[in-house]
């Protein structure tokens, strides 16, 4: 049974620049949560996607954007690229969503895409 | 808002001691709270959760952790470390279809 896969592992990229992450699910999981983390900090949530619709989203611009496909698997876009968005981001999978304060659906997470930005 | 505060940026330990990592949540109801690990070039590994019931709860690898409402304080604790267990560890409280992480706690081994 394959975990959550992300895909590149590392990518370097210049100031300016577009990119995009990959993540797999894990099999029968149906939610994808992203995460970034920077040198020396603890992740940060950035969005979570369900049924094809970004669910909720944390403090980050609309430089990042994503998309969740029909198979569940999810894309990560950063436009306009600033050195500060240089960090590990990290993909997590659930089972549906966990909304509610007394639910809580597991997060499973990859192994991250290293992106630098020159 | 939820948040998490891991005091201790780096902690030491012999190989064979115990370990204690704190960490302290800021939550306004009964918080679900983790322990994750992430060793170099990996991503986060689930050590143990809380939710409810008994405060001390077991997880993988030898670690628990005690649940303590008064102080707002979920610590990690091994009672003998390994050398394997070096490695970088996070603090988190589940929010609204998220997990809020605290800055981390990196656990060095000594021999």
């Amino acid at each position: 049974d394959a975990g959550v896969t992300q895909s590149p592992t590392h990518l370097i990229k210049t100031r300016g620049q577009q990119v995009t992450l990959r993540c797999s699910p894990k099999s029968g999981h149906d939610t994808v949560s992203w995460y970034q983390q920077a040198l020396g900090q603890g992740p940060q949530f950035i969005f979570q996607y369900y049924e094809e619709e970004e669910r909720q989203r944390g403090n980050f611009p609309d430089r990042f954007s994503g998309h969740q496909f029909p198979n569940y698997s999810s894309e990560l876009n950063v436009n306009a690229l600033l050195l500060g968005d240089s960090a590990l981001y990290l993909c997590a999978s659930s089972l549906g969503l966990a909304g509610a304060p007394s639910s809580y659906n597991e997060q499973f997470f990859g192994p991250g895409t290293r992106l630098t930005v020159l | 808002a939820q948040s998490v505060t891991q005091p201790d940026i780096h902690i030491t330990v012999s190989e064979g001691a115990s370990l204690e990592l704190r960490c302290n949540y800021s939550y306004g109801a009964t918080p679900y709270l983790f322990w994750y690990v992430q060793s170099p070039g990996q991503g986060l590994q689930l050590l143990l959760k809380y939710f409810s019931g008994d405060t001390l709860v077991q997880g993988i690898k030898g670690f628990e952790a005690e649940f303590k409402r008064s102080q707002s304080s979920f610590n990690l604790r091994k009672p003998s470390v390994h050398w394997s267990d070096a490695a970088e560890y996070f603090c988190a409280v589940k929010g609204f279809q998220k997990l809020v992480f605290g800055t981390g706690t990196r656990l060095l081994v000594s021999p």
